[in-house]
């Protein structure tokens, strides 16, 4: 079956490093995206690509990069590390214009 | 004014009833509809799926959508148990732009 993996699954990391969280899926979607949910705000977008070579910012970029290399893979990079940062992140693709989005199991990031 | 509003509950109801998840939204350019179920510590996984106005039915769940007055619904009948869980609703516009509401936490007790 196809699927979606991200990893790591949980993550403490401190103020000011550098964090990749890693998304690898095997749907061969050309959609990708990834969001962060917190209590209160729900799912929102940070970044996704509709190819490779092709990223895109979301409504909460500040902060974070991907990058698209292959089909497969989207990892989401987190350059310095901030408390406000502290979430739990989705991976997810789509392989049409509908609504139809499959995500990871999530990893859950805690910057102290 | 957010979006997509949606009580976020928790809404507790015993087994059996019948229950209504709501949510409104401000933008006219929304199309597709969707409801989304996500168990603790898992990730969401779609429910339901509507395009335009109208209604949908899958087994105990309904789906309600109502343009004209930008308002959403999902219907459980015989509610179970194992329906505990948060439930997003979801719309994107043509330009595939999903906002996500933040979600109602249901709880069924048995």
């Amino acid at each position: 079956d196809a699927e979606i993996t991200q990893s790591p699954r949980h993550k403490i990391t401190e103020t000011g490093r550098q964090v990749t969280l890693a998304c690898h899926q095997t749907w061969n979607h050309n959609n990708m995206f990834w969001y962060r949910q917190d209590l209160g705000h729900g799912l929102r977008l940070i970044h996704y690509s509709y190819g490779v070579q092709d990223t895109n910012k979301g409504e909460v970029s500040d902060g974070y990069s991907v990058s698209r290399s292959n089909t497969e893979d989207l990892p989401l990079t987190l350059e310095s590390a901030a408390s406000s940062q502290t979430s739990v992140y989705f991976c997810a693709t789509s392989g049409a214009n509908t609504g139809e989005l499959f995500f990871g199991e999530g990893s859950r990031l805690t910057v102290l | 004014q957010k979006e997509v509003e949606q009580d976020p509950g928790p809404l507790s109801v015993p087994e059996g009833a019948i229950v209504s998840l709501n949510c409104t939204y401000s933008n006219s350019a929304f199309q597709y509809f969707m409801w989304y179920r996500q168990y603790s510590r898992k990730g969401p996984e779609l429910l339901m799926y509507t395009y335009s106005s109208g209604n949908k039915e899958d087994g105990r769940f309904t789906a309600q959508v109502d343009k004209s007055s930008k308002y959403i619904s999902l219907f459980i009948r015989d509610s179970q148990p194992s329906d505990s869980a948060t439930y997003l609703c979801a719309m994107m516009d043509y330009g595939q732009n999903f906002v996500f509401g933040p979600g109602t936490r249901l709880s069924v007790l048995p």
